[in-house]
């Protein structure tokens, strides 16, 4: 059981680039989540899915989008990178509303 | 709206006990969580109360007062692996989980 994994570690982007980030779960759970962590802020909800075929909105979605079209799996693409997006991403997933969430162990992205 | 705060930093003494505190407001409340989150890695669940009262878990305890949108998570006999980051959720009506910014705890010896 591997839990929540996340795919790569790190990663450089160039400003302007696109690229996706790439969660998977083997626990077969209904939601799942994206944050990002910056210093000082916490961790801010970017986008969520409560099961396959249905995204929605977090706080702070704006240049990032989702699907979801396994239960396993709910990739992160940033379409055109910006400096404002250099972060540490983490994804999460949980049985439901609810329910305890189980982090990924993230991704440390840096747009220059 | 909804809001989430909690203290930035604490400092306490190994061996001692600390009480984090965590209010929140929401239109919307369907519980509370506290995950502990080490530097560098991934945050991890420590507690979730989504009634009025006190939640014991080992050397860790989380209460919450519905009426006064509170919460505190008292860690006891404080160890040198309790200095983390300790972060309070909840999630909201809409069924996002919303977190503080997390309090750095330092545990000197």
């Amino acid at each position: 059981n591997a839990g929540v994994t996340q795919t790569p570690k790190f990663q450089v982007l160039k400003t302007g680039q696109s690229m996706t980030l790439q969660c998977a779960q083997d626990m077969n759970h209904e939601y799942m989540s994206w944050y990002r962590q910056d210093p000082g802020m916490g961790l801010r909800l970017i986008h969520y899915s409560v099961g396959a075929g249905i995204t929605d909105q977090g706080e702070v979605p704006n240049g990032y989008n989702v699907s979801r079209s396994t239960t396993e799996d709910f990739p992160l693409r940033l379409l055109s990178a910006a400096p404002s997006q250099t972060s540490v991403y983490f994804c999460a997933s949980s049985y439901g509303t609810g329910s305890e969430q189980y982090f990924g162990p993230g991704t440390r992205l840096t747009v220059t | 709206g909804q809001n989430i705060d909690q203290p930035t930093e604490m400092t306490a003494t190994e061996g001692a006990i600390v009480q984090i505190n965590c209010t929140y407001q929401t239109s919307g409340f369907n519980g509370l969580f506290w995950y502990q989150q080490h530097a560098g890695e991934a945050p991890t669940f420590l507690s979730y109360n989504v009634l009025d009262g006190l939640e014991e878990k080992g050397r860790f305890s989380s209460f919450l007062s519905l009426s006064k949108g509170y919460s505190y998570l008292l860690l006891k006999e404080l160890q040198m692996k309790d200095s983390a980051s300790y972060l309070c959720a909840f999630y909201n009506q809409g069924g996002k989980l919303i977190f503080g910014q997390g309090t750095e705890l330092s545990v000197k010896p």
